[in-house]
């Protein structure tokens, strides 16, 4: 099955600076990479995806990128804030398998 | 409006008793799931139906028990509780594309257990 790896645990940044959270997927028919931010006590949200027939996405102050050939995509916020501060999961899906296989989650960090 | 709901939303109960959490969306996705998430925040899969029909069921113990009366509504029943169950379970929905895969899942607010 589906194996999901993401690096690192914890992370801790100043405000303003960037955070880069990476992940590798095992499974090469996986096509579907959501990213979810959890706040402490909340529920999982999704905060953005990407498909595998797109190399990168963009939303605001976050991006995604994808390398298929290596089998890993990478979060990364700019610009960060206090409020980003949260548990970061990353996970993978695809083909005919339903199932969304989570990385271990990181804990960011943003000190004002 | 509340598009995953659960409830109870808090679960206080004796090692031995018999639980049950109730899930309902109302996103008119075909497919839910129950998701268990430790102490160390890790977020795993349990079950998953889709229009009512058991397609994933993982390595969970055979005092977990899934139903769907139908696609809005999936309940975890719970017998002999332990002390490691104590977790907090989320549900989710999310539309299945066939040869897709799935959509985005949304979550419900969860269910904090305790077992004592």
């Amino acid at each position: 099955g589906e194996n999901v790896e993401q690096h690192p645990s914890t992370l801790s940044v100043q405000e303003g600076d960037s955070a880069v959270i990476k992940c590798t997927y095992s499974d090469s028919a996986s096509n579907y990479f959501p990213w979810y931010k959890q706040e402490l006590g909340k529920r999982p949200q999704l905060i953005i995806d990407i498909r595998s027939n797109v190399g990168e996405k963009k939303d605001q102050r976050i991006a995604v990128t994808l390398n298929k050939t290596a089998k890993h995509f990478s979060l990364h916020i700019t610009e960060t804030q206090p409020e980003d501060s949260a548990v970061y999961f990353c996970a993978a899906s695809g083909g005919s398998n339903y199932k969304l296989t989570f990385g271990k989650g990181t804990l960011l960090t943003v000190n004002p | 409006d509340t598009a995953v709901s659960q409830t109870p939303k808090y679960l206080v109960t004796q090692m031995g008793n018999d639980k049950s959490i109730k899930c309902e969306q109302n996103l008119g996705h075909d497919t839910m799931y129950w998701y268990k998430q430790d102490s160390k925040k890790f977020l795993k899969i349990m079950f998953s139906y889709n229009n009512k029909e058991l397609i994933i069921n993982e390595t969970v113990p055979n005092r977990f028990s899934p139903k769907s009366p139908d696609k809005a509504h999936l309940n975890l029943h719970i017998n002999s509780l332990e002390l490691g169950d104590s977790a907090v379970y989320f549900c989710a929905s999310s539309q299945v594309r066939f040869g897709r895969g799935t959509e985005t899942q949304y979550f419900g607010p969860g269910t904090r257990l305790l077992v004592l």
